[in-house]
């Protein structure tokens, strides 16, 4: 079955600066990658996904590039605030799939 | 936007005991999911739900059952909790296919003693 791995545990960023935070997956029908953000304490709510009919999705300081060659996926956080620390999580699904597998997550710093 | 509640919040239970954590959505989803969370593991699904009456296996659905009475409630239930089972539970619902944004409940702290 589907595997998603998430390369890094933890990353510290600047304020200001950009985030990037890297996904993988196994399987080749998978057709939509969601991230979902959960703050300390909190539960996990979405904050972008994109479908595997396009390569670079943006809203507002979020992008998500998604390399199918390399079933590759990636979040860009720009101009990053401290509001942006929390943990990130990123997951696949085929489009016929019923549901969606999760990676480990990783824990963003945004340090003034 | 998409509400997700469940109960209890937090809950002690003996090891051997039964748990049964509850979960409500108002959004009219016809797919309903239980997640655990630990450290290193991410989220990883224990049983899901297409509809009122269907229950399906997830990944790690040993240990654990699982009844959808209503489109609304989805139930996860530990027959005899083991400290393992210590976590935290979260439940989502969603629109369609696994192809569609969840929206996640507040979580239960379990712990088994």
């Amino acid at each position: 079955g589907e595997k998603v791995e998430q390369h890094e545990s933890t990353l510290s960023v600047r304020e200001g600066d950009s985030a990037v935070i890297n996904c993988t997956y196994t399987d080749t029908a998978s057709s939509y990658f969601p991230w979902y953000k959960q703050e300390a304490g909190k539960s996990l709510h979405f904050v972008i996904d994109i479908r595997s009919n396009v390569d670079r999705k943006q809203s507002q300081r979020l992008i998500v590039l998604l390399d199918k060659k390399a079933k590759r996926f990636s979040l860009h956080i720009t101009a990053t605030q401290p509001e942006d620390s929390a943990i990130y999580f990123c997951a696949a699904s085929a489009n016929s799939g019923t549901y969606q597998r999760f990676g480990t997550g990783t824990k963003l710093q945004v340090v003034p | 936007e998409a509400a997700v509640t469940q109960s209890p919040r937090n809950k002690v239970a003996v090891t051997g005991g039964k748990v049964t954590l509850s979960c409500n959505q108002t959004n009219n989803h016809n797919n309903m999911y239980w997640y655990r969370q630990d450290t290193g593991h991410g989220l990883r699904l224990i049983h899901y739900s297409y509809g009122a009456g269907s229950t399906e296996k997830g990944d790690i659905p040993d240990g654990y059952k699982a009844s959808r009475p209503s489109q609304e409630n989805f139930s996860l239930i530990l027959e005899l909790a083991t400290p393992s089972q210590t976590s935290v539970y979260f439940c989502a619902s969603g629109e369609g296919t696994g192809a569609d944004t969840q929206y996640f409940g507040p979580g239960t702290r379990l712990l088994v003693l």
